[in-house]
């Protein structure tokens, strides 16, 4: 059990630029989430997939945002014409509920400063 | 709309001094309820799940409760290691989603 990877761990941008980051879950997880975190707030949910498959997006979600999980494998979160209020931490979590209780497991967060 | 409110937003304890911090939930149908820690600049880390009311889990100096409404985190003579922030979350049993508090921010001071 390696955790889970998030890369990068921090980005600057300006804004109107496109950011990509990625996840790697724990290897035997089938679900992976995306949360965003504002200082002094708690981890909002963006979006979970179920192995390859995108089950549910939160309506918050600007269509600016997308993700992708190829293969049920890793995971990508892009952002396109980023904005100032984009600037967050964002948390990947990974989870295997078919082992009888769903516990999340986070990475360490990529923080994207939009200047 | 499940909602989940902790209390308070910032706690100061001496070392030694124990406490308790709330977490309220409105969820329809608790599948489990969890606590998390999360340092500075790191993802949250697990701490407990919680699944039906009285049910109660213990860790060194720690220690949840859970209610029909809310849940207790109960920490008894914290050292200042244990200042971190900690987040409450719950997952009801239609949606797959977790939701998050805004956290509970501690310092222990020595």
């Amino acid at each position: 059990d390696t955790g889970v990877s998030q890369d990068p761990r921090h980005k600057i941008t300006k804004r109107g630029q496109n950011v990509t980051f990625r996840c790697d879950p724990i290897s035997e997880h089938n679900r992976l989430y995306w949360y965003r975190q504002t200082l002094g707030q708690g981890p909002e949910f963006l979006t979970y997939f179920q192995n390859e498959a995108q089950l549910e997006k939160s309506r918050l979600l600007s269509d600016r945002f997308s993700a992708e999980r190829p293969k049920g494998s890793f995971s990508t979160l892009e952002i396109q014409r980023t904005e100032q209020g984009d600037s967050a931490m964002y948390l990947c979590a990974s989870s295997s509920p078919g082992q009888g209780h769903e516990k999340l497991f986070f990475g360490s967060g990529t923080q994207l400063s939009v200047l | 709309e499940d909602q989940v409110t902790q209390s308070p937003e910032a706690l100061r304890l001496q070392e030694g001094e124990s406490s308790s911090l709330n977490c309220s939930y409105t969820v329809s149908g608790l599948r489990g309820l969890f606590w998390y820690r999360q340092d500075p600049g790191k993802g949250p880390e697990f701490l407990f799940t919680l699944y039906s009311a009285g049910e109660e889990k213990e860790k060194e100096r720690l220690k949840a409760t859970l209610t029909k409404k809310e849940s207790f985190l109960h920490i008894t003579a914290p050292k200042p290691e244990d200042s971190a922030t900690y987040l409450c979350a719950v997952q009801a049993y239609n949606f797959n989603k977790f939701y998050f508090g805004s956290g509970t921010k501690l310092n222990v001071k020595p």
